[in-house]
């Protein structure tokens, strides 16, 4: 089967940093994808990695290792806004549907 | 504007009613897709859709139908067998040239109850 596994909460503070995993047992894999969602809110993507390495966007940057089965998106000067849940979503071939995994909640303290 | 929209955003039925939802967009996207998503879970995919007239199941399809009679629309179904329909359900939509690593475009999602 398909699996995706998140931790199911992270809590951090404004201003610092926080890391949330992913890890992935799959058939096959084409790529890791996170997308972000407010509460009540449609999701929003966030980042893809198809290759390994750290790919940067602005206060967001995601991490991919194809022989780990692992993943991170690396959330930094956290702001209250940042208070979602985050899921990361795998490609397992080529042409085929993605797959979700079940979000972490992030709570942001003040 | 471009976007997908949903309506509406909340609905009510009765137990043993079909419900539509219906799901547009005018971003010119060719693929579609439908998912459910319940409270702390993830979003689980209920049908998806490549091409006009061509749609395929997704992993939770028993209990739902689709049609895709134009590239714009994508409306589903909620029939009377689907045991636990109550939960929110999020439509989306890709450029469609690759469905493994197109960006997924979600609309603003209507959350079913059935009474």
């Amino acid at each position: 089967g398909q699996s995706l596994e998140q931790p199911s909460e992270v809590t951090a503070v404004e201003g610092a940093i926080v890391q949330m995993n992913c890890t992935y047992q799959t058939s096959g894999f084409y790529g890791l994808s996170w997308y972000q969602q407010h509460d009540g809110g449609a999701p929003t993507f966030l980042s893809y990695n198809a290759l390994d390495g750290l790919e940067e966007t602005g206060r967001f940057s995601s991490f991919l290792s194809r022989s780990d089965s692992y993943g991170y998106l690396l959330l930094q000067e956290l702001q209250m806004k940042d208070s979602a849940s985050y899921f990361c979503a795998v490609s397992p071939n080529r042409d085929d549907k993605i797959i979700f995994g079940k979000g972490t909640r992030l709570h942001i303290l003040p | 504007d471009g976007g997908i929209t949903q309506s509406p955003k909340y609905l009510f039925r009765k137990e043993g009613q079909n419900v539509t939802l219906s799901c547009e967009q005018n971003l010119n996207h060719d693929a579609m897709y439908w998912y459910r998503q319940d409270p702390g879970q993830g979003l689980r995919l209920i049908y998806y859709s490549q091409i006009v007239n061509d749609f395929q199941k997704g992993d939770i399809a028993e209990g739902y139908s689709v049609s895709r009679e134009k590239k714009e629309s994508f409306p589903l179904t909620v029939t009377s067998a689907q045991k636990n329909p109550t939960a929110f359900y999020l439509c989306a939509s890709s450029m469609g040239g690759r469905i493994s690593t197109d960006t997924q475009y979600f609309g603003p999602g209507t959350r079913l109850t059935v009474l």
